[in-house]
């Protein structure tokens, strides 16, 4: 199946700085990513829609300038934590639609931010 | 709006017995579903998917999934489990709007009693 990438796999940062999160589909182009988020113990919810060559789409109570999303390419998709809290900290997924007929995603192995 | 619903937050079973993870989805025409597992600190691996034709989905590592329109359901299977099973599952759904986005139930965790 496809692959996504996703770097870094964890990150610690303090307090107030800012974070970028990449997500690569290494072997397809998609013109389509999404970013979720998930708390201990708790399901994935996701926070936008990143769409190659136009702004993201943010899902309702997600801060788009919290969250900065750009999708340069069709194999690259970023996440900005701009000014992260402690509250950031958390497990960021991505994933990728590879475009088929039932629109398949397939998913990052995840990014672990841990803001002190 | 398409979503679904996992009853049970924890199940326990012991390895070697059989296993039933429920589902339910809320859409009135037929959905695309996945049944996802998630190891501890880990990503999402597929499962199985079900979009259309035969009502038992086959999936990887033995597991199976049905579905039943009259019950709305899209329960996860397998026969007997292994220690290894012991994870985080999840039942998606693909929801049609703008884009197409997967909704994610809230999960069960599945643990295995020696």
């Amino acid at each position: 199946g496809a692959v996504v990438s996703q770097h870094p796999s964890w990150v610690i940062c303090k307090s107030g700085t800012s974070v970028k999160i990449e997500c690569r589909s290494l072997d397809f182009q998609a013109t389509t990513m999404f970013w979720y988020r998930q708390f201990p113990k708790q399901s994935l919810m996701l926070m936008a829609t990143s769409n190659e060559g136009s702004k993201a789409t943010y899902e309702q109570g997600v801060e788009k300038d919290k969250f900065l999303i750009n999708h340069a390419s069709l194999t690259l998709s970023t996440l900005t934590v701009t000014s992260a809290h402690p509250e950031d900290s958390s497990f960021y997924i991505c994933s990728a639609d590879s475009g088929g007929p039932y629109n398949e995603q397939f998913f990052g192995p995840g990014t672990r931010l841990t803001v002190l | 709006a398409q979503s679904v619903t996992q009853p049970d937050i924890h199940i326990t079973v012991s390895e070697g017995a059989s296993l039933e993870l429920r589902c339910n989805y809320s859409y009135g025409a037929t959905p695309y579903l996945f049944w996802y597992v998630q190891s501890p600190g880990q990503g999402l691996q597929l499962l199985l998917k079900y979009f259309s034709g035969d009502t038992l989905v086959q999936g990887i590592k033995g597991f199976e999934a049905e579905f039943k329109r009259s019950q709305s359901s899209f329960n996860l299977r397998k026969p007997s489990v292994h220690w290894s099973d012991a994870a985080e599952y999840f039942c998606a759904v693909l929801r049609y709007s703008s884009a197409s986005k997967i909704i994610f139930g809230s999960g069960t965790r599945l643990s295995i009693r020696p």
